[in-house]
């Protein structure tokens, strides 16, 4: 089975503060995602990357950033986080074929206060 | 920009009947994927179709691909309280994935 996961189910930061959020998956995928989820919104797509040191901006790349290193592990970081990026925050890693099937890992929820 | 449609946003029903949820797009897709989401979760796969007029079945529910591969329905026969959750469809294409803003379910029992 595909296994996602993510560094912090519930994370707690104030205005300002850099933020880090971790993703690993253990399946040897290529493509990684960032996504943010709000309600009414659906799911955008903040970044993805094809390959390792590869990244794309997604939708709404604003105010972040992010690292992939090793192929395995793709970080989503908030330089200083604001009130209107308190989200819930879904990785997601796939293969690259012809039908884009992605795996989520069990999201983040962060509060910047 | 590619979008999906999904309707209707909101279903609640009660235990045993019958449910449609479809996934709209005016664009074709070479895949389409159908996850379910519970509260506080990261969205779980239930099925990747990628053949015009493909139907898969997962035990009661069943997943049917539009011929023209734009379009994709999700049945589930005899609903249970544990089918509740938000179901959502995506669409791939060139490496990416297009998501709809989802079905909330819920099964009363």
């Amino acid at each position: 089975d595909v296994k996602v996961t993510q560094s912090s189910r519930y994370l707690v930061k104030r205005t300002g503060e850099k933020v880090f959020l971790e993703c690993v998956q253990d399946m040897d995928h290529e493509n990684m995602f960032w996504y943010r989820q709000d309600p009414g919104l659906g799911l955008r797509l903040i970044y993805f990357s094809y390959d390792v040191k590869m990244k794309e901006k997604g939708d709404i790349p604003e105010g972040y950033s992010v690292s992939r290193e090793k192929k395995e592990r793709f970080s989503l970081i908030l330089e200083s986080a604001s009130t209107n990026q308190t989200s819930m925050y879904l990785c997601a890693s796939s293969i690259t074929q012809r039908w884009q099937t992605q795996y989520f890992g069990p999201g983040t929820r962060l509060l910047v206060l | 920009t590619q979008l999906l449609e999904q309707s209707p946003q909101f279903l609640s029903i009660q235990e045993g009947e019958n449910l449609t949820v479809y996934c709209n797009s005016s664009s074709v897709f070479s895949s389409l994927q159908w996850y379910r989401q519970e509260p506080g979760e990261g969205p779980v796969l239930l099925v990747t179709v990628v053949t015009g007029g493909e139907v898969k079945k997962l035990k009661r529910l069943t997943f049917q691909f539009g011929d023209a591969r734009k379009d994709s329905s999700l049945h589930i026969t005899a609903a249970q309280p544990g089918d509740t959750g938000l179901y959502l469809c995506a669409g791939g294409n060139a490496g990416k994935s297009t998501f709809g803003d989802g079905t909330t379910l819920t099964v009363k029992p």
